[in-house]
């Protein structure tokens, strides 16, 4: 089993439609979650951290299912600028130290 | 808002050169990373860094790579005899503590 695994997407949604990314990861130690974003040949953007109380952050929902290893990441009325690849990301804390393990990403196209 | 930089944004090198990555974190951080990314792949984890010394590196971080934090402001990373498979974007991170902020990346472009 992949350590993050996501939707393999595109999705291609019009604007002002929701859509929702789902994520699993195997490692039940994993303590921090993030969705990043990342434009074409752009570096990640941390769009948003995910708690287990589950956070709003505008049009954007995370949640977070700990007993499901389950993340999830919900846009509502979506806007052509939302289009890009979002990552799921993970954080493995060791000793004190951090390292982040990414998905592959979910590509989002946002049409007129 | 302060931001991870790096230099250069794009290097070519012949195979079997030596490259240095440059990468100057935001100023209040205290843990450091590299991570790569292959075309069309999911980003990779290399090394992370504190206080001076490499906290944790993955398998991909072998004896060919170095990181460096040489004055108060500079973190580096060096590949000392490039190999094709080398070619890939190259993003530093820092980190107060738990969230990551990523630099624009280098390209590295190995021929």
């Amino acid at each position: 089993r992949k350590e993050v695994e996501q939707d393999p997407g595109p999705f291609n949604v019009p604007e002002g439609a929701t859509v929702a990314f789902n994520c699993t990861y195997s490692n039940s130690a994993s303590q921090s979650f993030f969705w990043y974003r990342q434009d074409c040949r752009k570096e990640p953007k941390l769009l948003m951290s995910v708690y287990s109380s589950g956070n709003e952050d505008g049009r954007f929902t995370a949640q977070l299912n700990r007993a499901s290893q389950y993340i999830s990441l919900l846009i509502r009325d979506s806007k052509l600028s939302d289009s890009a690849t979002y990552l799921c990301v993970v954080n493995r804390v060791n000793s004190g130290y951090s390292t982040l393990t990414f998905g592959k990403g979910t590509m989002l196209l946002v049409s007129p | 808002e302060p931001e991870v930089t790096q230099t250069p944004s794009h290097q070519v090198t012949q195979m079997g050169q030596e490259v240095i990555l440059r990468c100057v974190p935001i100023s209040n951080h205290l843990y450091f990373y590299w991570y790569r990314q292959i075309l069309g792949q999911k980003v990779e984890f290399l090394v992370s860094f504190y206080n001076n010394e490499i906290s944790e590196k993955s398998e991909i971080f072998d004896d060919q790579f170095s990181v460096e934090r040489p004055d108060g402001s500079n973190f580096t990373l060096k590949i000392r005899s490039t190999k094709l498979e080398d070619s890939a974007m190259y993003f530093c991170a820092s980190s107060p503590g738990d969230e990551q902020f990523f630099g624009p990346g280098t390209r590295l472009t190995v021929l």
